[in-house]
């Protein structure tokens, strides 16, 4: 299984776009880069997903490297309501989710 | 998506005693997960319960520990069995919904546990 690391924390102004590391050296070929995010007290939230190409939805963006070895989440114009910790997950082939320690994202007002 | 609640939302609990948690969900899936959440940490997978097959547990959980049920494709329970202070945590379910085009797992509310 592919091992994620990703900062423990930041913090972003409001307003600003928050940008998320996650480095995933081991991903192999087929296993794809999720993102969810847990608010506070609450399970986890499914954010968004790629293999290969660069993703967009209506709550963020994914650029995945060309080698694959890392990604980021891009929140575009955060909100308070987007402080939560954020999980960067390589799935495996077994389709088990294992989660790393994430990063806590502050959004300061 | 699917809507997945669990009972009790949370619980204090004696030592040496068990506690079973259960997870509805309102559609019918085939992979359930069981994830333990400790203090400040993140989610550490216990469990795959899928229907009609042994649960399949992850390195350093154990059946005698933790035994799950599985008795059809919208239910599932979690026992945590002869509790202690280390067992302070929250307990999640997730349901799996297979691709194409992708998979996604939809997790619970969470039940929170604290042994005294």
């Amino acid at each position: 299984d592919a091992k994620t690391t990703q900062p423990t924390s930041m913090d972003c102004a409001e307003g600003r776009a928050a940008n998320l590391p996650c480095n995933h050296s081991t991903i192999s070929g087929n296993e794809y880069v999720y993102w969810y995010r847990q608010i506070h007290s609450q399970g986890p939230q499914y954010i968004i997903h790629g293999l290969k190409n660069n993703e967009t939805n209506e709550m963020a963006s994914l650029i995945i490297t060309e080698d694959r070895k890392s990604s980021t989440l891009i929140l575009p114009h955060a909100t308070l309501r987007d402080t939560a910790v954020y999980y960067c997950i390589a799935l495996n082939t077994g389709n088990q989710f294992y989660f790393g320690t994430g990063t806590s994202l502050t959004v300061i007002p | 998506s699917a809507v997945i609640s669990q009972k009790p939302s949370r619980d204090i609990c004696q030592r040496g005693t068990s506690l079973t948690i259960q997870c509805q969900v309102d559609s019918q899936v085939t992979m359930m997960f069981w994830y333990r959440q400790q203090p400040g940490q993140s989610l550490t997978l216990i469990a795959t319960a899928n229907q009609g097959s042994e649960a399949t547990y992850e390195s350093g959980f154990v059946i005698d520990k933790f035994p799950i049920s599985r008795p059809n494709l919208t239910f599932s329970t979690l026992t945590v069995s002869n509790m202690s202070p280390e067992d302070s945590s929250i307990y999640l379910c997730s349901v799996e919904f297979e691709g194409p085009p992708y998979n996604e797992q939809f997790f619970g509310p969470g039940t929170r546990l604290t042994v005294l």
